[in-house]
């Protein structure tokens, strides 16, 4: 079966610099990626999507990279600011219908 | 403004009591879903409806029962069955079934066996 891993532990930044998060998976080939953000005791807030045929997608402060070949997507965050503290979630689709989503990685951003 | 809205905020179980959470979405999505979201786990999927009068066993499905009556709407019931309810419980919708162009999400309910 699918499965997909980020980070548990949460990562620590300091305002002004990029958060890179990772995302893996394994066992599957997944058509695109979904990154989201949430925050706590709201639902998830869709932020970015990736195809497969999609090196790099880029949306503001946001970048996020796809690796076919290595089964890893990158989502960076540049210039972060503490407004950007959070957990982001990777989600990838799993084929028949269904999308299949990381735990989360929590980002605290200090000023 | 468009999106989903979830009800109760805060919903509160019995042992053996079956509760019915809201979900309504105006966004005009074909596709609802529900999810269960517990601490260091991803989501999970519970059911999922791709039209009205027409929904799917998701992943977890045991001692949850939904109905699609109408487009808006899709409410969830969690029933005695399930053993281990307490949870935070998401619901979302998307504008094509196979969700490629993203999910929007409600706020949420969170769930507590008393």
């Amino acid at each position: 079966s699918q499965k997909i891993e980020q980070n548990s532990e949460a990562l620590n930044i300091q305002e002004g610099k990029t958060a890179t998060l990772t995302c893996n998976y394994t066992n599957y080939s997944p058509a695109y990626l979904q990154w989201y953000r949430q925050d706590p005791g709201r639902g998830p807030v869709f932020l970015l999507l990736i195809r497969e045929n999609e090196k790099e997608k880029r949306k503001e402060r946001l970048k996020v990279t796809f690796d076919t070949t290595l089964k890893q997507s990158l989502f960076h965050i540049t210039a972060s600011q503490p407004a950007d503290s959070a957990t982001y979630l990777c989600a990838l689709e799993g084929g028949g219908f269904k999308t299949i989503f990381g735990a989360g990685t929590r980002l605290f951003v200090k000023a | 403004d468009g999106g989903i809205t979830q009800s109760p905020k805060y919903l509160f179980r019995k042992e053996g009591q079956n509760v019915t959470l809201s979900c309504e979405q105006n966004l005009n999505h074909d596709a609802m879903y529900w999810y269960r979201q517990d601490p260091g786990q991803g989501l999970r999927l519970i059911y999922y409806s791709q039209i009205v009068n027409d929904f799917q066993k998701g992943d977890i499905a045991e001692g949850y029962s939904v109905s699609r009556e109408k487009k808006e709407s899709f409410p969830l019931t969690v029933t005695s069955a399930q053993k281990n309810p307490t949870a935070f419980y998401l619901c979302a919708s998307s504008r094509t079934a196979t969700g490629e162009y993203g999910y929007t999400f409600g706020s949420g309910t969170r769930l507590t066996v008393v």
